[in-house]
């Protein structure tokens, strides 16, 4: 079964500085990656995706991440944050084979002016 | 085009009461999974609904259950409510092609709480 951890529960940051949230995962088979994004009150919104090809994946709003295989990891990161990213982040995974999203605990990033 | 569509928002039930909650996919989307999301953890998944049957459980005793209508919209149950069960209750819809996990859309979910 796959599991994921994120190394950090919460990251502070200034406005326009680079974060980055840190995710590894274990699985004994191929996998799929998930960054999500989850505001207060609201649901899941999926950031970016890793399924195969490039291992640098490009998101929305600015988030890219990097899928390193023999690191187990996929780790998120952005350029320069805003005062609306703060927010819950949350990586997941899945067996290739399976239905199911494996989540983190989450990563709040807070940022501050 | 409506995305996810749950009800009710919030729910406050008493221990060993019943509830259902209901979710509406997005507009073309035919298959349905519920996740669990307790407060300051990551969600978990309950089950996955496709052609109207439970195809995949998560780790989730049988007072939880399901079911999922010819217009696939889909139901979550659970009997015998106990304080551990309040939680955020996420539904996911996506159109079935593969796993399915091309374009997983979240609702906003309903937040039940247990007294």
């Amino acid at each position: 079964a796959q599991s994921v951890t994120q190394l950090d529960s919460q990251v502070p940051v200034f406005e326009e500085a680079p974060v980055e949230l840190r995710c590894n995962y274990s699985s004994s088979v191929s996998v799929y990656l998930f960054w999500y994004v989850q505001y207060p009150n609201q649901g899941l919104q999926l950031l970016l995706k890793y399924l195969s090809g490039s291992t640098l994946v490009k998101g929305i709003n600015g988030f890219e991440a990097e899928f390193n295989k023999s690191q187990t990891s996929f780790h998120l990161r952005k350029p320069s944050v805003h005062i609306s990213d703060t927010a819950e982040y949350f990586c997941a995974v899945s067996e290739t084979d399976d239905y199911k999203l494996s989540f983190g605990a989450g990563t709040t990033v807070t940022v501050r002016a | 085009d409506a995305g996810v569509t749950q009800s009710p928002t919030h729910l406050i039930k008493t221990r060993g009461q019943q509830v259902t909650l209901r979710c509406s996919p997005k507009s073309g989307h035919d298959t349905v999974s519920w996740y669990q999301q307790a407060l300051g953890q990551g969600p978990q998944f309950i089950f996955q609904y496709y052609e109207e049957e439970e195809r995949q459980r998560g780790n989730f005793p049988d007072r939880f259950s399901g079911h999922q209508f010819p217009n696939y919209s889909s139901e979550l149950n659970v009997n015998a409510l106990l304080l551990g069960d309040s939680a955020l209750y996420l539904c996911a819809s996506s159109l079935e092609i593969g796993t399915g996990l091309y374009g997983y859309t979240f609702g906003s979910g309903t937040r039940l709480t247990v007294v």
